[in-house]
């Protein structure tokens, strides 16, 4: 049972615009929340989170939204750059004792 | 600091054989997790060790198997192989339980023919 859902496997968008990933869950006792960013033949790497007891978190281009009570969050890029274009995982965990990933959605940027 | 390291990067391996993988957490680290990454499923927890005991444990046949050595350093073992093993294996470390950053290591491309 998929807990963490990422409905859209793919998205392109301009260089310059704003990238909007989104992200459903099913468990409410998840506490945290983070995004990953995966390039070809890398393994992925942490790129923003958010607890939830908070509804935003901001870092550079990168802001994380969180709606509980939808149970959905998205990850906010503005403005996009080519060097964006990757894999973009959302993970979910309570406590820090298991992660939940999405399937990915696949990001790119034209220039 | 060096980070994770996995080995070997790519494998091809025959049906019904079975595999070792490796993984070495960045220094430090005392937890160890392995997922399985395969298109339209994302990542799959498999399990998690830490100080030489699993922890956590996903859902996965027991044909997957894993262990920690005492200088953390993990391996996955999948005995039988089926095609439907063809994945990209990654592994990830944590410097604690609890701690919700994770490192992941570049992945180990299994394919199975």
């Amino acid at each position: 049972d998929q807990q963490v859902k990422q409905n859209s496997p793919s998205l392109s968008v301009q260089e310059g615009r704003i990238s909007i990933l989104n992200c459903d869950y099913t468990n409410s006792m998840f506490d945290y929340f983070l995004w990953y960013k995966k390039y070809p033949a890398e393994g992925p790497t942490f790129l923003i989170s958010i607890s939830s007891i908070k509804d935003k978190n901001e870092d550079g281009r990168f802001t994380v939204f969180l709606n509980k009570s939808a149970k959905h969050l998205s990850l906010h890029i503005v403005p996009s750059q080519p060097g964006d274009s990757a894999v973009y995982f959302c993970a979910a965990s309570f406590t820090g004792n298991q992660f939940y990933f999405g399937t990915g959605t696949s990001l790119t940027v034209i220039p | 600091k060096a980070g994770v390291t996995q080995t070997p990067r790519y494998l091809i391996k025959t049906r019904g054989q079975q595999v070792t993988l490796s993984c070495s957490p960045i220094s430090g680290h005392r937890s160890v997790s392995w997922y399985q990454q395969t298109p339209g499923q994302g990542l799959q927890f498999l399990f998690e060790y830490f100080s030489e005991t699993q922890r956590n444990k996903g859902n996965f046949p027991g044909r997957f198997s894993g262990r920690q050595f005492s200088n953390s350093r993990s391996e996955m073992n999948v005995s039988t192989l089926e095609l439907g093993d063809s994945a990209l294996y990654l592994c990830a470390s944590r410097r604690k339980e609890g701690s919700y950053e994770q490192y992941f290591g570049p992945g180990t491309r299994l394919t199975v023919t």
